[in-house]
């Protein structure tokens, strides 16, 4: 079946200026979370998506960085007034509810968007 | 807070040897494990995942990972390596407590050379 897709592929801005990134997960997937990858580094966690609610934002590095998902499918990662420092591979992962049997479901990434910021 | 770390940043082996890579966690509680591969333009691909039983889980391509709770460590390995191996490999980590948020922490990354 698909997979999780992401788009654009690639996004190049410029700083200041404001990007939204979006995330089409697995169908039925209730669970989507946003990781950033920098060059030569492993994902670091953004925010995880229960449905439509945030479950956990702590990952968010400030208040420019802001992701919905209105109906609980789709959802759009919004960058305002990006920055150099904002430059990288930003991931989608989508999961079944995380927890079955005490067993934690594994997650499933989409390809990336990245992001440059000249 | 849960960390984990790759000791490594690139590992060489020949194919047809076995390969190794390496892995060390930490956690409050007890952990889930999670190995990951990515290859070049494409998304993370989920290799295997130790939840709890047996400390020798098997996973896709004939991968194998020993979870060693002593040693904190999620060591990946294979038999016999191939060409088709080469990419980057990612340990991750999320603590069991179910107040330890659901995100996983990822290592720094270790890319596999595997030469003919």
């Amino acid at each position: 079946g698909a997979g999780v897709s992401q788009t654009p592929s690639n996004k190049v801005t410029e700083k200041g200026k404001y990007v939204e990134l979006r995330c089409d997960p697995i169908s039925g997937h209730t669970a989507l979370y946003w990781y950033r990858q920098s060059l030569g580094q492993g994902p670091e966690f953004l925010i995880y998506f229960q449905g439509t609610g945030a479950a956990d934002d702590s990952g968010l590095p400030n208040d420019r960085f802001f992701a919905v998902r209105p109906e609980g499918s789709v959802s759009t990662l919004k960058i305002q007034r990006t920055e150099r420092g904002d430059s990288a591979v930003y991931l989608c992962a989508s999961s079944l509810t995380p927890y079955r049997g005490g067993e934690l479901r594994e997650q499933y990434f989409g390809p990336g968007t990245r992001l440059t910021v000249t | 807070a849960q960390s984990v770390a790759q000791p490594e940043d690139q590992v060489n082996v020949a194919e047809g040897n076995p390969l190794t890579v390496k892995c060390t966690y930490s956690v409050s509680g007890n952990p889930y494990l999670f190995w990951y591969v990515q290859y070049p333009n494409r998304g993370l691909q989920f290799l295997l995942k130790y939840i709890t039983g047996d400390n020798l889980v098997k996973g896709s391509y004939g991968f194998e990972a020993e979870f060693n709770k002593s040693q904190t460590s999620f060591h990946l390995k294979k038999p016999s390596a191939l060409v088709s191996d080469s990419a980057l490999y990612f340990c991750a980590v999320r603590d069991r407590a179910r107040n330890a948020g659901n995100m996983l922490t990822f290592g720094g990354g270790t890319r596999l050379m595997v030469k003919p």
